[in-house]
């Protein structure tokens, strides 16, 4: 069966204390993996795409990256503005163009 | 552009009543999906369309029909609610499946007592 499991469930940083989370998945031909920002109230804000093991895609303090198995969300010197649930979400085999979501992690980053 | 936009914001009903959701994008796209988001249980996926006259059911259909008469235009509705529809929905769209980055709107908080 189809899995995708965030850790944490929910973070507290230090304003410019880096940390990473994680997407692991368990999905039968991966598509694709996509992250996207959360916050209270609102729709989910698309931030990254990746196809393949071993890419890496940054947006300003985010990096993103991925292997066969998972991928980190990387934010380096968070600020208190990036406080948001983070989501992850998988596509699978072509043809199928739905989006499989993990439960996210909501990230807060105290001044 | 507004890109997705979603009526009404709010909704309270009484178990059995009915009621239709609007969602429409700008973007040109052809997929439309149509998602409820509880805690604990991330964003599950109810409908979709791949384009203009398509419905397809995904992971929690019961209770809800769908209907995609114009492009730019996705409809939910409930025809009985539940309490168990209490929720947030959300409408998202996509350009196509090689292009699948979702685009989400602000989504519709309803409550079915």
């Amino acid at each position: 069966e189809d899995q995708v499991t965030q850790s944490p469930e929910a973070l507290r940083l230090q304003e410019g204390e880096s940390s990473s989370l994680n997407c692991s998945y368990t999905v039968s031909g991966l598509r694709g993996l996509f992250w996207y920002r959360q916050d209270p109230g609102k729709g989910p804000e698309f931030l990254f795409t990746l196809y393949s093991a071993g890419e890496e895609k940054e947006k300003e303090r985010l990096k993103a990256t991925l292997t066969k198995k998972e991928s980190f969300l990387h934010i380096t010197a968070p600020k208190p503005e990036d406080s948001a649930t983070y989501l992850c979400a998988v596509q699978r085999v072509a043809g199928a163009n739905n989006l499989f979501f993990g439960t996210g992690t909501r990230l807060t980053v105290i001044p | 552009n507004a890109g997705v936009t979603q009526t009404p914001k709010f909704r309270v009903l009484k178990t059995g009543q009915s009621m239709t959701l609007l969602c429409a994008q700008d973007m040109n796209h052809e997929y439309m999906y149509w998602y409820r988001q509880d805690p604990g249980m991330g964003l599950r996926l109810i409908h979709y369309s791949v384009g203009e006259g398509t419905t397809a059911k995904g992971e929690v259909p019961d209770g809800y029909n769908v209907s995609r008469l114009k492009k730019q235009n996705f409809l939910l509705g409930l025809e009985s609610a539940a309490p168990s529809q209490t929720s947030v929905y959300f409408c998202a769209s996509s350009y196509s499946d090689s292009r699948n980055e979702q685009f989400f709107g602000p989504g519709t908080r309803l409550t079915v007592l």
